[in-house]
């Protein structure tokens, strides 16, 4: 199992582009997330889903959107860049949402809007 | 979620026990504690879980005391791959109820030293 990709790693936007970030499972995880981190803020969560076709938002939505069309994939969209999302983000997954499970990390995407 | 508190800081000689404490002195009866590390620019990474009972797998013991308000995780032999950041980390059950946050706090910074 490759677990959890993220692309692409690095990304520079000039402020007002958008874009999407990717995030793929292989683990055929229910739950899958998006997270921010920023130093010294830890990791926020951005927006969730427990399943295809449900998303809901998390503590920092604003900005993003999300869609889970396929149980493997949860992209993020930047709708329009700002300085103020520069930032490293963290697509996480776990088996279900209705236990204690762990959760997987993918390696991350490092974002920087000029 | 209850709080958990935890030294900023610990060093370790390679080879010896680490052993990070954590305070959640208000946790309540169907929490869970997890544990998780973050090496240097790596998404985070899970490693163990408990309830009551201790808890061991292939990286470490989760050591969690009779009144659950504290617990230790013990790593039996550091190596230098196990400098990071550790998170110790208390959530319920249900994911999705509580919005499949978890809250990573500011952590214990390990540095294993040779």
């Amino acid at each position: 199992n490759a677990g959890v990709t993220q692309t692409p790693k690095f990304q520079v936007l000039k402020t007002g582009q958008s874009m999407t970030l990717q995030c793929a499972q292989d683990m055929n995880h229910e739950y899958m997330s998006w997270y921010r981190q920023d130093p010294g803020m830890g990791l926020r969560l951005i927006h969730y889903s427990v399943g295809a076709g449900i998303t809901d938002q998390g503590e920092v939505p604003n900005g993003y959107n999300v869609s889970r069309s396929t149980t493997e994939d949860f992209p993020l969209r930047l709708l329009s860049a700002a300085p103020s999302q520069t930032s490293v983000y963290f697509c996480a997954s776990s088996y279900s949402s209705s236990g204690p499970y762990e959760q997987y990390f993918g390696p991350g995407t490092r974002l920087t809007v000029t | 979620d209850a709080k958990t508190t935890q030294p900023p800081s610990m060093d370790c000689a390679e080879g010896r026990a680490a052993n990070l404490p954590c305070n959640h002195s208000t946790i309540s009866g169907n929490e869970y504690v997890y544990w998780y590390r973050q090496i240097h620019s790596q998404g985070p990474q899970y490693i163990i879980h408990g309830l009551k009972n201790n808890e061991t797998n292939e990286m470490a013991s989760l050591i969690i005391t009779e009144d659950r308000k504290s617990s230790t995780l013990i790593l039996p032999h550091a190596t230098l791959r196990d400098t990071a950041v550790y998170y110790c980390i208390v959530k319920g059950r249900r994911i999705y109820n509580q919005g499949g946050k978890l809250i990573f706090g500011q952590g214990t910074e390990l540095s294993v030293k040779p």
